[in-house]
């Protein structure tokens, strides 16, 4: 199937520096990608949709200077973790919507909503 | 607003017995979708099954298979004959307009020997 990479899987970083975790999208075109964020034995909570080209959307709550988002092309969205802080330490879960797929990669229905692998931040 | 609601928080089940985790919806949109997740330990959101809002039949998908009652707004998830690898995080989850996901609180799901 369809495959979205994320990348780092893990990263320990110390307090006060930035973190930027990567979000790629192998076989198809993503126009829109979601970052979410999920604590332990907790659901996924949307933060911001990424949109290639434009500004991302930010929940309410979200601090956009906190947790910059980038979709500078159409198979990568970049989230940073600026300043990090202990209670920034979290799982963080990227997914994909499918706009164009790439020829030869077999069926991907355009609309169709793929995740990553997720990102663990520990900040010490 | 769009809500979504599982109301267990853990469920325990035999092995190859079945087992339904409730899932809840509220929206007032006419249009939807309702999805169904696995997340393991290791983290990765694993899809399982997919009913849209106009589907007539319940959806299925292996040994998966969505109770959808339009009227109640409900859509829970069946797992028939479960195995010891079915020990998981199940999510349910709207999509709303733009594309994105709601989940619910999720249901840890033991599976017993």
């Amino acid at each position: 199937g369809a495959v979205v990479s994320q990348h780092p899987s893990w990263v320990i970083c110390k307090s006060g520096t930035s973190v930027k975790i990567e979000c790629r999208s192998l076989d198809f075109q993503a126009t829109t990608m979601f970052w979410y964020r999920q604590f332990p034995k907790q659901s996924l909570m949307l933060m911001a949709t990424s949109n290639e080209g434009s500004k991302a959307t930010y929940e309410q709550g979200v601090e956009k200077d906190k947790f910059l988002i980038n979709h500078a092309s159409l198979t990568l969205s970049t989230l940073t973790v600026t300043s990090a802080h202990p209670e920034d330490s979290s799982f963080y879960i990227c997914s994909a919507r499918v706009s164009v797929k790439i020829k030869g990669q077999g069926p991907l229905n355009t609309g169709e909503l793929f995740f990553g692998e997720g990102s663990r931040l520990t900040v010490l | 607003a769009q809500k979504i609601t599982q109301t267990q928080p853990g469920m325990f089940v035999q092995e190859k017995e079945a087992v339904t985790l409730d899932c809840t919806y509220d929206t007032s949109d006419q249009s939807y979708g309702l999805f169904w997740y696995k997340q393991p330990s290791s983290g990765e959101m694993i899809f399982l099954i997919y009913q849209g809002s106009y589907d007539e039949q319940n959806a299925t998908e292996g040994r998966y298979s969505l109770n959808f009652q339009k009227a109640r707004k409900s859509a829970n998830l069946v797992i028939s004959a479960s195995q010891l690898g079915d020990s998981a995080m199940y999510f349910c989850a709207m999509r709303e307009r733009g594309g994105k996901l709601i989940f619910g609180q999720g249901t840890e799901l033991s599976v017993k020997p």
